[in-house]
């Protein structure tokens, strides 16, 4: 009965490869996010879809490109991988996206960089 | 932009004890909200307390908000080693994104 969850939760890698890490939720939410926390735990928005529809795109290298199939699932492919791109990248999901809702978070996967 | 910031950025007591972590933040908000993070977890929502509301209570967990002062607290009663884990206070911003503080990681030992 996982509400949010991601795969995989590890992902190790190689600089200049491609990766998708994939997030899916059951809760019927209308909303879902991409969140990286970096070493220091600070978490900082990354993007956001609304029913299937890009609400927030943060100052994000083109090289991370989410894709909502339905709005049940939000995936983030990253091209080109680099070292600075290690952290724990988290998906969550709120019934609305206006910020007067608690978020559902997945418990994050893993990214680290060789 | 927007950002909470949380205060002490460590916090060590025994078990027990009452825990305060307190929340800064620069701008307007509709809403506060707390969280709690356990290593190699995800967030876990705790509680949120609206901008017209000054106080609210869910178990041992009591949090208050100030928007005069612009900043918000959360107290935890009567400690448990199972509390241990970082705290984090995320505000609103312009109706659409939560912004996270950098979090107090909090520790309870036996």
């Amino acid at each position: 009965d996982t509400a949010v969850s991601q795969t995989p939760k590890y992902l190790v890698t190689q600089m200049g490869n491609d990766k998708s890490i994939k997030c899916e939720q059951n809760l019927g939410h209308d909303t879902m996010y991409w969140y990286k926390q970096d070493s220091k735990k600070f978490l900082k928005i990354m993007f956001s879809y609304n029913n299937k529809e890009l609400i927030i795109n943060e100052t994000v290298p083109n090289r991370f490109s989410p894709k909502s199939p339905d709005k049940a699932h939000l995936n983030l492919h990253i091209n080109s991988l680099e070292l600075g791109d290690s952290a724990v990248y988290f998906c969550a999901s709120s019934p609305t996206g206006d910020g007067n809702q608690p978020q559902h978070f997945g418990d994050g996967t893993r990214l680290s960089i060789l | 932009s927007q950002q909470g910031e949380e205060d002490p950025q460590a916090l060590s007591i025994q078990e027990g004890e009452n825990a305060t972590m307190n929340c800064s933040y620069k701008t307007s908000i509709n809403n506060l909200q707390w969280y709690r993070q356990n290593s190699g977890r995800g967030l876990v929502h705790l509680i949120l307390i609206r901008s017209n509301e000054r106080e609210k209570h869910s178990g041992r967990l009591r949090v208050t908000l100030d928007t005069s002062k612009k900043s918000s607290s959360l107290l935890i009663t009567a400690s448990r080693a199972a509390d241990t884990a970082s705290y984090f206070c995320a505000t609103d911003q312009a109706g659409t994104a939560l912004i996270f503080g950098k979090g107090t990681t909090l520790s309870v030992s036996s």
